[in-house]
């Protein structure tokens, strides 16, 4: 799973600022999911996209949650105007198809928000 | 109700010890997972089963299809084993992971 690439691996950010969190997935890959890990919680489904479409967000929170996945370049997750309750590991995977297919996870970002 | 369900949540062995870990779920699926997260760091697959059983090094998974249940076995276990182990699977309809919320192994030399 080393060739799905999250960066930064930490990022600490001050209430109001903006969060963005990258993924690479593993080459030949074009699907990708994020997924948030909230303390003493497991995993919960963010987004998940193909490049450039976002084909599933119902795990996005309405407001200031934003990702995408252009044609060249990483997945992006973008956090507006931060909060504390948004601290969690952030996790990427990608698959070369739909989730029956084995998917590959990155190391996460953890994000901080003092 | 969580469509996975591990158990145990916590557990603590000896070095040495035969460790069963085990995941149920309530949903049809394509694929279940088996997933390593070792204390402030990344996910690893171990295993993906859609019907009978796989086996890597000392780590066993199993999975009944009719029962809904799947589990991971360890042998021999070792200190380095200790991590939280995560049951995920995929459902046959939409589009994502459905996770379990961990088994936390502790192995005491």
């Amino acid at each position: 799973n080393a060739g799905v690439m999250q960066n930064p691996r930490h990022l600490v950010r001050r209430r109001g600022q903006e969060a963005r969190l990258r993924c690479s997935p593993m080459k030949g890959h074009s699907h990708v999911y994020w997924y948030r890990q909230l303390p003493e919680e497991g995993l919960k489904f963010m987004v998940y996209l193909q490049k450039e479409n976002i084909i599933d967000e119902s795990g996005m929170p309405k407001e200031r949650f934003s990702a995408e996945f252009p044609k060249e370049g990483p997945s992006i997750l973008r956090i507006q105007q931060v909060v504390r309750g948004d601290s969690a590991a952030y996790f990427c995977a990608s698959s070369a198809g739909q989730t029956n297919t084995e998917a590959f996870f990155g190391q996460g970002t953890r994000l901080t928000v003092v | 109700k969580n469509e996975v369900e591990q158990s145990p949540q916590n557990l603590t062995a000896q070095e040495g010890e035969f460790i069963t870990i085990n995941c149920s779920y309530s949903v049809g699926i394509s694929a279940l997972h088996w997933l390593q997260q070792h204390p402030g760091g990344g996910i690893v697959s171990l295993f993906m089963l859609s019907s009978g059983k796989k086996k890597h090094g000392r780590l066993i998974a199993t999975i009944n299809i009719q029962e809904k249940h799947s589990s991971l076995h360890i042998t021999a276990s070792h200190p380095r084993d200790s991590a939280v182990y995560i049951c995920a699977v995929s459902p046959n309809t939409g589009n994502q992971f459905y996770f379990g919320t961990g088994t936390s192994l502790t192995v005491i030399p």
